[in-house]
């Protein structure tokens, strides 16, 4: 089956930097890959997701990248600020499956 | 649109009580999909069911947990005779029927404690 690795397991960054969050997956039949943020005692809230015939995906400030060759793909997040802090997953699915998440990233955005 | 509605938000239970927790999917979503998250962890999967069918259970443990999606009403998680170690936040997510559009919706999920 699926399974889906992520690093760092924590990022501390000042206002203003750039974080990169990144992600392997086992499956080449993964074909659908999510991003999700969860703040302290909410739901994971979908933030950007892509897909395989795409290699890139922007949303103002949030980048994905996907390199299937090498299998994994990356969360991009430019110009922080402390409300970008939060807990980070990575997700990949074939669709209408489960989705298999990464273990998580902690970013810490200081001012 | 209400999004995935997951109820109740905190649930108190003793040891050995049964726990119910129920999940309403977003409107035209028939694809329901539950996740365990202990504190300070990730999203474990559990189950996924569509309406009156089970796709998929293995993330479910063998004993004590069951899960169901009637063709009426929520799809409902149920643990009987809970446990400290069931102690967790679950979540629910949902997606839509059209294949080619996945967007896995999760709500705001419940919040297990076990005394």
């Amino acid at each position: 089956g699926e399974n889906v690795e992520q690093h760092p397991s924590t990022l501390s960054v000042q206002e203003g930097d750039s974080a990169v969050i990144k992600c392997t997956y086992s499956d080449s039949a993964s074909n659908y890959f999510p991003w999700y943020k969860q703040e302290l005692g909410k739901g994971p809230q979908l933030i950007i997701d892509i897909r395989s015939n795409v290699g890139e995906k922007k949303d103002q400030r949030i980048a994905v990248t996907l390199n299937k060759t090498a299998k994994h793909f990356s969360l991009h997040i430019t110009e922080t600020q402390p409300e970008d802090s939060a807990v980070y997953f990575c997700a990949a699915t074939t669709g209408f499956q489960k989705l298999v998440f990464g273990t998580g990233t902690r970013l810490l955005v200081s001012p | 649109n209400a999004g995935v509605m997951q109820n109740p938000r905190h649930l108190v239970r003793r040891r050995g009580q049964e726990a119910r927790l129920r999940c309403s999917p977003m409107k035209g979503h028939s694809h329901v999909y539950w996740y365990r998250q202990l504190p300070e962890e990730g999203l474990k999967f559990m189950v996924y069911l569509q309406k009156e069918n089970i796709i998929d259970e293995s993330g479910m443990p063998k004993e004590r947990f069951s899960a169901e999606f009637p063709k009426e009403g929520p799809s409902i998680l149920r643990i009987q005779q809970v446990v400290r170690g069931d102690s967790a936040a679950y979540f629910c997510a949902s997606s839509p029927d059209v294949f080619s559009n996945y967007g896995y919706t999760f709500g705001s999920g419940t919040r297990l404690t076990v005394v």
